[in-house]
């Protein structure tokens, strides 16, 4: 298994300008999650979703939009770019709840808006 | 709510050496606990975890942590450090409740440990 991949894994944009990060997963889970990191600080929920065509929001949406046509792929689009939203983007996933079950997490898109 | 703080943002050991990563937690309910690690460039991965079970939790790389209700604190520990395991730390709770509402990660800001050899 691949586990959860990540695509790109770095990028620069231009303010203004729009972009999907891709997520995908081949471990059958219902979960999915996207965060982001900024430097110094933990990672905080953007969207999540509890299975294909159910999403809702995390603790900072603002920004940003999420779909979930399938149980394997989460994409994360930004519209217009802004300079805060230059961070490192973790997408994961579980198999069922989050409250008591592991996390699986990609290796990060790194995005840097200018 | 529930929140989580780290104590210390940065640890630095000798190899061989005993470490202590300092973590405590808000929580109204029983709560859910996780270390997770994150080395250099890469996604994070979990180290152990803590679901109301003993409360003495033993992870992987040889790590533990022990819940203390008492004192509100998930520290994690190593007998003798590595130098594979620098690497940034984070203490992370969930925000389930009872009756299995949605249980969200709330994360700790992180602990950078630095091994010295």
């Amino acid at each position: 298994n691949a586990g959860v991949t990540q695509t790109p894994k770095f990028r620069i944009l231009k303010i203004g300008q729009s972009m999907t990060l891709q997520c995908t997963q081949d471990m059958n889970h219902n979960y999915m999650y996207w965060y982001r990191q900024d430097p110094g600080m933990g990672l905080k929920l953007i969207y999540y979703s509890v299975g294909a065509g159910i999403t809702d929001k995390g603790e900072v949406p603002n920004g940003y939009n999420v779909s979930r046509s399938t149980t394997e792929d989460f994409p994360l689009r930004l519209e217009l770019a802004a300079p805060s939203q230059t961070s490192v983007y973790f997408c994961a996933s579980s198999p069922t709840t989050g409250g008591m079950e592991t996390q699986y997490f990609g290796p990060g898109t790194r995005l840097l808006v200018l | 709510a529930q929140s989580v703080t780290q104590l210390d943002s940065h640890v630095s050991v000798s190899e061989g050496t005993p470490v202590l990563l300092r973590c405590n937690y808000s929580s109204s309910y029983s709560p859910s606990l996780f270390w997770y690690v994150q080395h250099p460039n890469k996604g994070l991965q979990l180290l152990l975890k803590y679901t109301s079970a003993a409360t003495l939790v033993k992870g992987i790389n040889g790590f533990e942590a022990e819940f203390k209700k008492s004192e509100t604190s998930f520290h994690l520990t190593k007998p003798s450090a590595h130098m594979s395991d620098a690497a940034e730390y984070f203490c992370v709770v969930s925000d389930a409740g009872y009756g299995g509402s949605q249980g969200n990660l709330i994360f700790g800001k992180g602990t950078k440990l630095s091994v010295k050899p």
